[in-house]
């Protein structure tokens, strides 16, 4: 079975533009769950997805959103980039029964703003 | 407010010893652990877990020991291969308090296996 994957691999864009990631989950996972990995520091959450419901949302400006599809595929949107916003962004899928679940990353999408 | 550390950013072991890394949280309502291994340009790749109902939990080479009072956990790796040479992050969950499955990561530990 195919694990999460993400696409693009790597993305590189300047101050201010818009960019958009994408992920898709183990097949039978309903949860998604999107967050940011900065050089030397773990993974920090920004949003987690459940049955296209936002179930928990981080410490993140507006400028992050996210959405899930009916196919449970998620896409995070970030606007108004900022150099800051450089990173690894790491999708993890699950069932979403919220039981103690283990989450299951993805690859990510390595970042960089010009 | 570091929740979640791992106060030791490097190991160094010997191929066939024993590796522990070592984990510290602060937030009470963690209950539930997990350890996590990555190896550059990939993604976190899931190794084993611990519910706060358990003091241990083993699978094949890997043991996670919590000790719920000092809010500490480790990671035991027996016996070390040059494979095992990655980084290696806990996370803690309290899906019950808060009412998603946010992971909280230390900012790992760099784990080196010495031929």
């Amino acid at each position: 079975d195919a694990g999460v994957t993400q696409s693009p691999t790597h993305l590189i864009k300047t101050r201010g533009q818009h960019v958009t990631l994408r992920c898709s989950p183990i097949s039978g996972h309903k949860s998604v769950s999107w967050y940011q990995q900065v050089l030397g520091q773990g993974p920090q959450f920004i949003f987690q997805y459940y049955e296209k419901e936002e179930r928990g949302r981080g410490n993140f400006p507006d400028r992050f959103s996210a959405r899930q599809f009916p196919n449970y595929s998620s896409e995070l949107n970030v606007n108004a980039l900022l150099l800051g916003d450089s990173a690894l962004y790491l999708c993890a899928s699950s069932w979403g029964t919220g039981e103690q679940e283990t989450q299951y990353f993805g690859p990510g999408t390595r970042l960089l703003v010009l | 407010d570091q929740q979640v550390k791992q106060n030791s950013p490097s190991l160094s072991v010997q191929e066939g010893r024993i590796s522990i890394l070592n984990c510290d949280y602060t937030n009470s309502m963690f209950d539930y652990f997990l350890w996590y291994k990555k190896y550059p340009a990939e993604g976190p790749t899931f190794l084993i877990s611990i519910s706060s109902i358990k003091d241990k939990n083993e699978d094949g080479r890997f043991t996670v020991f919590l000790n719920k009072s000092a809010k500490h956990l480790s990671l035991h790796i027996v016996p070390s291969q040059p494979g095992d040479s990655a980084v290696y992050f806990c996370a803690a969950s309290a899906w019950a308090n808060f009412g998603n499955e946010k992971l909280t990561f230390g900012t790992g530990t760099r784990l080196t296996i010495i031929p």
